[in-house]
């Protein structure tokens, strides 16, 4: 089975500033897909950034990017230039290459202070 | 922009039972989702559906839930005798790939088990 953990509960940053939020998770494929989804106060999740495991380029969305290291297993998401609409609750999550299942983490409440 | 949405937004009931949960995906999508979060937990996989059945669902799906797309543009979700375990944010997604896909997710629908 896989799992997904996020370590910190809560992170803040400045206005501006850059932020990494951590993952880590577990599996025995060697082929999987690894996603961050945002959930806004009271919206709905909304997908941030998508990497495919078989692709060593790490993938980057306009201010968002990952670190992906998978011999780690460890998936990070880098925000530049903090803006105040980033602030959101942040979740990793899994999905095998073989299946439609979400696994998520535990959440990343992020809040970005003007 | 479409959305999914989610009806309702909140539902109180009492033990034992029934409760529908309502979801219209977006209009294009073939493949739908039930995700729930018991309050300070992960998002949990519930179901997912494609072609009018269930094409994979987790343990937590037993034979008190069931899944319907009645009329071709609601998704229903179905407690039977609601448990007050039930308790938890029950989020819909739809998506137009099966694998891999991005998820569009509605804002939640919060049930509370007395």
């Amino acid at each position: 089975a896989q799992t997904v953990t996020q370590s910190q509960p809560e992170m803040s940053v400045q206005e501006a500033e850059t932020v990494t939020l951590s993952c880590t998770y577990d599996t025995s494929e060697s082929n999987y897909y690894l996603f961050w989804y945002k959930q806004p106060p009271s919206r709905q999740m909304i997908l941030v950034i998508r990497q495919e495991a078989y692709k060593q380029q790490n993938a980057t969305e306009n201010r968002f990017s990952v670190n992906f290291q998978k011999a780690a297993k460890s998936f990070s998401l880098k925000i530049s230039d903090s803006q105040l609409g980033d602030t959101a609750m942040y979740f990793c999550a899994f999905m095998m290459t073989s299946g439609s299942r979400l696994t998520f983490g535990e959440g990343t409440q992020l809040t970005v202070n003007p | 922009e479409p959305e999914v949405t989610q009806t309702p937004s909140h539902q109180v009931t009492q033990m034992g039972q029934e409760v529908i949960l309502r979801c219209v995906p977006i209009s294009n999508h073939l493949y739908f989702y039930w995700y729930r979060q018991i309050l300070g937990q992960k998002v949990e996989f519930l179901v997912s559906f494609y072609n009018n059945e269930i094409s994979e669902k987790s343990e937590i799906f037993d034979d008190q839930f069931s899944v319907e797309r009645p009329d071709g543009s609601n998704f229903t979700l179905k407690i039977r005798s609601t448990k007050l375990e039930d308790s938890a944010m029950y989020f819909c997604a739809s998506s137009n790939r099966g694998y891999a896909g991005e998820l569009f997710f509605g804002e939640g629908s919060r049930l509370t088990v007395l």
